[in-house]
């Protein structure tokens, strides 16, 4: 069983909309988790990094956390073109390697 | 802060060259260094792990022998691809961490074409 678990999309969402995203994990002591943004043919960018159960706004991204349930979502508010990409949870951190889900491609029609 | 870079970012060689990618950490001390591999339309994929000053830690299925990762200062990490082939072609991407950090910041990757 995959540790970290994602839709792999495509997510289409019209430009102005909320994207949601999910992704859920098997590891109950996981800690720490992480937003990345993948651009095609570019590396990983971090987005957001969360490690309470609640919500993390950073201007048109908020993460969600539920420990309990075991998942973490990552809500885009008026999505626009340039947030077309894929996006990929993950979770580990210290001197751990990062788990990473196999990512969800969002698409923002213009 | 927290700036990656990686050089080269592309490399195009012959089969059976050896290839060294370096890693280094621009603005801060990178305890941890991680060395991925993306085919494309793939999921990232760990290699290994590379502590300051130790041996790094491979992952199952990588051969240490041919992917050689030195990691012998605070700024610099890299990896040398050795007797590189075909299917060594791939895109390498370093991610690293500091002691102020618990993210891991990732480098712009070193796109490798064997030819």
């Amino acid at each position: 069983q995959k540790e970290v678990e994602q839709n792999s999309g495509p997510l289409s969402v019209p430009e102005g909309a909320i994207a949601s995203l999910n992704c859920t994990y098997s590891d109950r002591g996981s800690q720490s988790f992480f937003w990345y943004r993948q651009y095609s043919g570019k590396s990983p960018e971090l987005i957001m990094s969360i490690y309470s159960n609640g919500d993390k706004e950073d201007g048109r991204f908020t993460a969600q956390l539920n420990k309990a349930s075991q998942y973490v979502s990552l809500l885009i508010r008026d999505s626009q073109p340039s947030d077309s990409a894929t996006y990929l949870c993950a979770t580990g951190g210290g001197r751990r390697a990062l788990t990473f889900g196999s990512g969800t491609r969002l698409q923002v029609q213009p | 802060g927290a700036v990656v870079s990686q050089h080269p970012s592309w490399v195009i060689c012959k089969s059976g060259t050896s290839v060294k990618i370096e890693c280094r950490s621009l603005d801060f001390q990178a305890t941890t260094m991680f060395w991925y591999r993306q085919f494309p339309k793939q999921s990232l994929m760990l290699m290994a792990t590379s502590n300051e000053g130790s041996k790094a830690t491979y992952e199952q299925g990588v051969e240490k022998d041919k992917f050689l990762i030195n990691h012998a200062s605070l700024t610099l990490s890299t990896l040398t691809v050795t007797s590189a082939h075909p299917e060594d072609s791939s895109f390498y991407i370093c991610s690293a961490r500091g002691t102020d950090y618990n993210e891991q910041f990732f480098g712009p990757g070193t796109r490798l074409t064997v030819l």
